[in-house]
């Protein structure tokens, strides 16, 4: 199991920034999907999530309407449109998969992709 | 929204046994995952339903749910088990992913 992200940066406060995560070593169609991030020093925050068939999203109150996850599965990508950053949202992302089961946990994270919200 | 409290940190000496408590209301009722990070590197599940060990991860980790509080247990501590120490639920009435602020576990 392989979880690359990519598209992180600086940015200025009130930009948007797209995350890309590419998934390989697994079927991407059969897992759900998240964005976890981290503050510099801080604890994880779980930003929000998508079904494996992309029908459903939940969203972290923090970054509800600013933040939109979606995926394509004929590439294996997830994906993290960020509009609207505020200096608070400065964490690295983490792409991470949810096992194929009943369990709500998750069992692969990616390496993370750092955004700076910065002027 | 539902929130899971953990202490900041907690000491052990080695060959010890440490224990990290998870706080949450009613917690008992939730499944819980445990995750620990070490310096520079990314999350790993050590429990995942409470008490469920994935493959890899030594019999000297362990977990406990009950009432409002949840308990990794970590047995005959050793140095490499220096690490940050993340509790998780799945709020239901929300349909939220939560982590527990993390716990710093310092091996004397």
């Amino acid at each position: 199991v392989q979880l690359v992200e990519s598209g992180g940066g600086v940015v200025q406060p009130g930009r948007s920034l797209r995350l890309s995560c590419a998934a390989s070593g697994f079927t991407f169609n059969k897992h759900a999907m998240h964005w976890v991030r981290q503050a510099p020093g801080k604890g994880l925050e779980w930003v929000a999530d998508i079904l494996y068939d992309g029908s459903i999203e939940y969203y972290a109150d923090s970054v509800k309407g600013r933040f939109t996850i979606s995926r394509d599965n004929s590439k294996n990508t997830l994906f993290l449109q960020m509009n609207s950053l505020r200096a608070e949202d400065t964490a690295l992302y983490y792409c991470v998969r949810e096992p194929h089961s009943s369990s709500f946990h998750l069992d692969y994270w990616g390496q993370g992709t750092l955004v700076t919200v910065s002027s | 929204s539902y929130v899971l409290t953990q202490p900041p940190s907690v000491s052990v000496a080695p060959g010890k046994t440490a224990r990290i408590t998870c706080g949450g209301h009613n917690i008992g009722s939730k499944s819980v995952h445990w995750y620990h990070q070490k310096p520079r590197q990314v999350p790993v599940v050590v429990i995942y339903d409470d008490s469920d060990r994935p493959s890899g991860i030594p019999e000297r980790f362990s977990g406990s749910n009950s009432g409002n509080t949840a308990t990794l247990t970590i047995s005959r501590v050793e140095a490499g088990d220096e690490a940050d120490y993340y509790c998780q639920v799945w709020d239901r009435g929300s349909d939220h992913w939560v982590f527990g602020g993390g716990t710093k576990l310092t091996v004397l």
